[in-house]
């Protein structure tokens, strides 16, 4: 499976944008790229996913690198309740359903 | 909508005894995965299931180790004579569909099991 580095810690501020980043430069043309979020003690929450072009939901954005080999979740406005470990996840081909969660970033936001 | 229901949350067994999770989908949700969550690692998958059908068990240890999601009734991991290795937070999620397209899973509050 290709792998994704991602920072251990960052901090932010409540109300600011958050930019989280995620390198994952073996990935293969047919990888898609998931963003999940864990709060202490709960299930992980989906996030965002995208394949090649940058996304936009009601949660986040996903901006994916031309190349592909790194991509940024952007938090727009972020809150308290944001705070948490935040997974990028590449999931291949033909098995997108196995996610392999690594270490993630732990998001720390100020009030 | 309820969510992905769990249960029990909390499971404590002792050495040797069998242990049996429980997941219910959302609503209309067809598709079933479970995860584990080792201490202080990340979560790992480990099985795929759909109605009636295990998909893919790649990640399911060889041995004492099931997993079943019948017709009727929530998916079941049932894990015989667990050791303390077997300590770990479980999750279950659902899906709605596959179709070789990736897809959004929903993640229930997990069951944390503690083998004594």
């Amino acid at each position: 499976d290709a792998k994704t580095t991602q920072p251990n810690s960052m901090e932010s501020n409540e109300e600011e944008p958050v930019h989280l980043p995620c390198n994952h430069s073996t990935i293969s043309g047919t990888d898609y790229i998931h963003w999940y979020r864990q709060l202490p003690s709960q299930g992980p929450e989906y996030v965002i996913h995208g394949l090649t072009s940058n996304v936009n939901n009601r949660m986040a954005s996903l901006a994916i690198a031309e190349d592909r080999k790194s991509s940024t979740l952007i938090l727009h406005r972020a809150t308290l309740r944001d705070a948490a470990v935040y997974y990028c996840i590449l999931s291949s081909g033909g098995s997108n359903y196995k996610l392999t969660f690594g270490k993630g970033t732990l998001l720390t936001v100020n009030p | 909508n309820a969510g992905v229901m769990q249960n029990p949350r909390h499971l404590v067994r002792r050495r040797g005894q069998e242990a049996r999770l429980r997941c219910s989908p959302m609503k209309g949700h067809s598709h079933v995965y479970w995860y584990r969550q080792l201490p202080e690692e990340g979560l790992k998958f480990m099985v795929y299931l759909q109605k009636e059908n295990i998909i893919d068990e790649s990640g399911m240890p060889k041995e004492r180790f099931s997993a079943e999601f019948p017709k009727e009734g929530p998916s079941i991991l049932r894990i015989q004579q667990v050791v303390r290795g077997d300590s770990a937070a479980y999750f279950c999620a659902s899906s709605l569909s596959v179709a070789g397209i990736s897809y959004e899973q929903y993640f229930g509050p997990g069951t944390r099991l503690t083998v004594t």
